[in-house]
């Protein structure tokens, strides 16, 4: 199983739709979870941080279930400005950083 | 604030070729991180250093690769000799003060192809 699993997707939505996506991690004691952002051909930029109580940031929310070893991101009244590919991050059972392989969103007019 | 550099942007090589990724992190982050991307594998960390000192390379793939960090602002990544099989994009990341809780910033990213 690998450290960090997400749905590769493409998951294409009109504007203004809610979009979630999920990602499974397998160390349970990874302490720090991420939400980065990938544009194509572009460098990953950090989107949110992941906290045990979960946060939001505008139209953006990420959770943390610790029982089921997930977390999501949920993006309200999309734009297509977030096309995007949505790197979920956990740790590995040496503190460093695990990368998924990513969710691709693509959000249509 | 500049934000990390990396040279060169793009490198067209041939199989047996000597290859070196050159990266600036950002001023003042003690942490900077080398990073392989791939369609089939997504990104995946070579080796970090925290002040200069290799930490973990764990993550490089075989005695081909080598990577040094001369002092804060410079790092290079080596691959030698180059193989088909490394062509990926390569970035390299800088954080302030932790490997594992802080945001890392990424540079533009190296694009190797090898012939």
């Amino acid at each position: 199983r690998k450290e960090v699993e997400q749905d590769p997707g493409p998951f294409n939505v009109p504007e203004g739709a809610t979009v979630a996506f999920n990602c499974t991690y397998s160390n349970s004691a990874s302490q720090s979870f991420f939400w980065y952002r990938q544009d194509c051909r572009k460098e990953p930029k950090l989107l949110m941080s992941v906290y045990s109580s979960g946060n939001e940031d505008g139209r953006f929310t990420a959770q943390l279930n610790r029982a089921s070893q997930y977390i999501s991101l949920l993006i309200r009244d999309s734009k297509l400005s977030d096309s995007a590919t949505y790197l979920c991050v956990g740790l590995d059972n040496t503190d460093k950083l695990i990368f998924g392989t990513g969710t691709r969103l693509q959000v249509f007019p | 604030d500049a934000g990390v550099i990396q040279s060169p942007r793009h490198e067209v090589t041939e199989m047996g070729q000597e290859v070196t990724l050159r990266c600036k992190p950002i001023s003042g982050h003690d942490y900077l991180f080398w990073y392989r991307q791939t369609m089939m594998r997504g990104l995946e960390l070579l080796i970090y250093f925290n002040n200069n000192v290799p930490i973990d390379d764990s993550g490089m793939p075989e005695d081909r690769f080598s990577a040094k960090m001369p002092n804060a602002s410079f790092s290079t990544l080596k691959i030698q000799p180059s193989e088909p099989r490394d062509s990926a994009v390569y970035f390299c990341a800088s954080s302030l003060v932790s490997a594992s809780t802080d945001t890392q910033y990424f540079g533009p990213g190296t694009r190797l192809t090898v012939l």
